[in-house]
């Protein structure tokens, strides 16, 4: 079945890179998510990347996916305090004549002044 | 132009009974997706509909069922509520279906169900 699995929490300096990682387990997936969500603010679609691609940059957004290993990786250059938040991981795959998101749990990302 | 709406934004339901919770998306977006977030589960994806059809969902009981009008706005309906229920429920509007090859999904700001 599907699976999404992510760290729970990461401290890092303001100005240094970010690194959330995140493993699934259903290879069928046909994309992969990164959203955000910020107290009070919602939940923000921050980016996605077709199964098909290795990469996808933008902007400060750097997202590495890799499929033998089913890992997918955010890397957040330049780390602001506005990128506090929870980043949620998630997959989308076919079942049948559906597709179905799963998500996982939640990275926490404390950025430090 | 205005954001993705839910009314209402807060809740609260005795076990037992059922509700209905609305969203309307951003004009011209066909489809609306909807969300179940908890502290225990995590967020999980409902089901989302798209010209007034259901073309996916998630693993919830027929409990949890919905529906999408010729404007594109939305409802969920959850009958015989369980304490279990009590949750945020998100729902995102797009312009185009997700899994497409134009991903941009937008969120309301969710309605907070509470089930005493």
């Amino acid at each position: 079945g599907e699976d999404v699995e992510q760290s729970l929490f990461l401290s890092v300096r303001e100005g240094d890179s970010s690194v959330i990682n995140c493993t699934y387990t259903d290879s069928s997936s046909t994309y992969l998510y990164w959203y955000k969500q910020e107290p009070g603010a919602g939940l923000q679609l921050l980016t996605y990347i077709f199964s098909n691609m290795d990469m996808k940059q933008d902007q400060r957004l750097t997202v590495l996916l890799n499929k033998k290993d089913k890992h997918l990786s955010l890397r957040i250059a330049d780390t602001q305090t506005g990128d506090s938040a929870i980043y949620f991981c998630a997959e989308r795959v076919q079942i049948g004549g559906y597709q179905k998101v799963t998500f996982g749990i939640g990275t926490k990302l404390q950025v430090i002044p | 132009k205005a954001g993705v709406t839910q009314t209402p934004r807060y809740l609260i339901k005795t076990r037992g009974q059922q509700v209905t919770l609305s969203c309307s998306p951003i004009s011209g977006h066909r489809s609306v997706s909807w969300y179940q977030q908890t502290p225990g589960q995590g967020l999980q994806f409902l089901f989302e509909y798209f010209s007034e059809t259901q073309r996916n969902k998630g693993n919830f009981p027929g409990r949890f069922s919905g529906r999408q009008f010729s404007n594109s706005r939305s409802e969920m309906n959850v009958s015989t509520l369980e304490l279990g229920d009590s949750a945020l429920y998100l729902c995102a509007s797009s312009l185009v279906p997700s899994g497409g090859t134009q991903e941009t999904q937008y969120f309301g700001p969710g309605t907070r169900l509470l089930v005493l």
